[in-house]
């Protein structure tokens, strides 16, 4: 059975700042992963998803995978008070189905 | 971008009622889920719908759960007795394709407070 687990549980950046958001999974042949971003009183929305090892950047975004230490990470470069939300990682297990980890709340201070 | 609608947003009913959360997906999408989120917390996968069947439940989709989307109209969640774990915030979504490499669109949540 996946297990996926995020870290920190949660965290506050300074605006402008970088904020390093983590998730690890424990099936080995997981293929795809997401990362959902949910603003308080809304549904998550997808805001990028990874597949091949190393970066994918999109904007202030940055996706990192590395599938041999069971890893995938996000990073927001000139954090924004915007960007404070949950942020979810999801992974695609072997069966195509979407496993969410338990969020990182992000809190991005003026 | 593509929006998936949720009515009502808020619902309160006692214990041992029956509820209805509807849900309106993306117009072209054909796969639909539910999930339920307690607390801000995690998003629990309840059940995906295909082509008018459900095709994968998880052990939260009790018995007492059902769905269904009649001749095209809203696509729902029927809760049948109740009870006071279900109080939570059900999120409707929808995509294109199958396969949870397909983006998922959410709607805003029904929040749902069993008294």
């Amino acid at each position: 059975q996946q297990k996926v687990q995020q870290s920190p549980e949660s965290l506050i950046v300074p605006e402008g700042g970088m904020a390093s958001l983590n998730c690890t999974f424990s099936d080995r042949n997981s293929q795809y992963f997401w990362w959902y971003r949910q603003h308080s009183g809304e549904g998550p929305k997808a805001l990028m998803s990874i597949f091949s090892n190393g970066d994918k950047k999109e904007g202030r975004f940055t996706a990192h995978l590395n599938k041999a230490s069971l890893h995938v990470s996000l990073h927001i470069k000139d954090s924004q008070p915007s960007d404070s939300a949950l942020y979810f990682c999801a992974v695609v297990d072997s069966n195509y189905q979407l496993i969410w980890g338990s969020g990182t709340k992000l809190i991005i201070k003026p | 971008g593509p929006k998936v609608l949720q009515i009502p947003s808020h619902q309160i009913i006692d214990m041992g009622q029956m509820v209805t959360l509807n849900c309106d997906p993306v117009s072209n999408h054909l796969y639909f889920y539910w999930y339920k989120q307690i607390l801000g917390q995690q998003m629990e996968f309840l059940v995906n719908f295909y082509n008018g069947k459900v095709m994968e439940k998880s052990k939260l989709f009790k018995d007492q759960f059902s769905v269904e989307r009649p001749d095209g109209s809203y696509f729902t969640l029927k809760i049948q007795p109740t009870a006071l774990e279900d109080s939570a915030v059900y999120f409707c979504a929808s995509s294109s394709l199958a396969g949870g490499q397909n983006t998922l669109y959410f709607g805003a949540g029904t929040r749902l407070s069993v008294l």
